[in-house]
């Protein structure tokens, strides 16, 4: 069974440029989780999605970072426009149903480095 | 405070070493905890659940302390392809939503 993936692995843009992450979960997985994890840090949850609905974005920052999930399955994650401070790895996880006690699968990440 | 605290190490121990990581919590009404495992420019996988009971899978024991908030790692007969960095991980807030600790990294050594 394929894992969660993800494209591209690698992105360098210049600062101020636009740049988007696609993630395509396991098959019949209902909820997707966007994270961002930087170098000696755990990851943390950008936002998470209970198919097409986008049910915690507390902690993705609107005024520059968008995602969806158009049919309740892939997902995209946009930065526009990118700073210095976006450079790190986005992962995309999911899981079969959301629930408290169910695994997270994450994809490899996307790497990100803005100049 | 952060959510989830852990050493980050680095813990470097000879092959066959035992060697315990520990992890606190702060949301007492968190309701699951994990352990995953982080290899360099890797994902995260998950190593195991941890339950109140304690619970062990082969060389690998987790034990979870809920009146002091406190979670437990401890690997037995460490072997190279152990070295990874291990991260502490609670389900504290509504559904699904895992905040992970800072990592531990452990590095075996011949």
């Amino acid at each position: 069974e394929a894992g969660v993936v993800q494209s591209p692995r690698y992105k360098i843009i210049e600062k101020k440029q636009p740049v988007a992450f696609w993630c395509n979960p396991i098959s019949g997985h209902n909820t997707l989780y966007w994270y961002l994890q930087n170098l000696g840090q755990g990851p943390e949850l950008l936002i998470r999605y209970e198919n097409e609905e986008a049910v915690d974005d507390s902690q993705l920052p609107k005024d520059r970072f968008s995602a969806e999930r158009l049919k309740g399955v892939d997902s995209t994650l946009k930065i526009q426009p990118a700073e210095l401070g976006d450079s790190a790895v986005y992962l995309c996880a999911s899981s079969f149903s959301g629930g408290p006690a169910d695994t997270q699968y994450f994809g490899p990440g996307t790497r990100l480095t803005v100049l | 405070r952060k959510e989830v605290e852990q050493d980050p190490g680095p813990f470097n121990v000879p092959e066959g070493a035992t060697v315990a990581f520990n992890c606190t919590y702060s949301n007492s009404a968190s309701q699951s905890f994990f352990w995953y495992r982080q290899d360099c420019r890797k994902e995260p996988k998950l190593l195991m659940s941890v339950y109140s009971s304690g619970n062990e899978d082969g060389r690998f024991t987790a034990q979870l302390n809920r009146a002091s908030q406190y979670i437990s790692l401890l690997i037995r007969d460490s072997k190279l392809s152990d070295s990874a960095t291990y991260l502490c991980v609670v389900n504290g807030r509504a559904g699904n939503m895992l905040t992970f600790g800072g990592g531990t990294r452990l590095m075996v050594k011949p």
